[in-house]
């Protein structure tokens, strides 16, 4: 089935740092995702990506696919305390499929 | 707007047993997608649902199946539980406008003994 490689696995950053994480695919996606998960609780929908080579905002967050559309990265810029989480992309072509996961650490 | 719930949010069950998860999506919005969570597999996609319709469905075995309610309330079943099954079971749902926009509810945890 299809795979979304995530990178980096995981990332130990000093407050105050800007953050960037990557996915791929070997398929074409039209759709692109960003989640964080939170410890005990769901993922939470931080951007969705719908134009290739469109830079989104929300917040400090960043993100953009590729005008190839098997590529997207997300930027956290000026990191806190409470970004710590995992971060997810994810692809929606008829139902979603997550990559595994950037796991962020924070430290003041 | 009250957000996914889902019960129970802990459950610990015997090998063999089986186990019924429910989840109460966001008001209005009718399709309702599961999903697996495990440290080796990652968010695994198990199945959707749509005006009680199973619209997809991921590569689990049989069983694993949910059904949909008239009032989109939704449920799933594992029959003949095994360890691997131990996991953390999401439930998400959506508007049917835009269906890729997914609210996760906070999960079941199933432990499987």
């Amino acid at each position: 089935g299809q795979q979304l490689n995530q990178s980096p696995q995981s990332m130990f950053i000093q407050e105050g740092e800007d953050v960037s994480m990557n996915c791929t695919s070997s398929s074409i996606f039209n759709t692109w995702l960003w989640y964080k998960q939170d410890p005990g609780e769901g993922p939470v929908l931080l951007i969705a990506l719908y134009k290739a080579g469109e830079l989104t905002s929300n917040g400090r967050l960043t993100a953009q696919f590729g005008i190839t559309r098997k590529d997207s990265f997300l930027n956290i810029s000026a990191s806190i305390p409470s970004d710590v989480g995992i971060y997810f992309c994810a692809v929606y072509a008829g139902k979603s499929t997550f990559g595994d996961g950037t796991t962020l650490t924070v430290k003041p | 707007k009250a957000g996914v719930t889902q019960t129970p949010r802990y459950l610990i069950k015997t090998r063999g047993q089986q186990v019924t998860l429910s989840c109460s999506p966001i008001s209005g919005h009718r399709s309702v997608s599961w999903y697996q969570q495990t440290p080796g597999q990652g968010l695994q996609f198990l199945f959707e649902y749509f005006s009680e319709t199973q619209r997809n469905k991921g590569n689990f075995p049989g069983r694993f199946s949910g059904r949909q309610f008239s009032n989109s309330r939704s449920e799933m079943n594992v029959s003949t539980l095994e360890l691997g099954d131990s996991a953390l079971y999401l439930c998400a749902s959506s508007l049917v406008g835009s269906l890729y926009e997914q609210y996760f509810g906070p999960g079941t945890r199933l432990t499987v003994t």
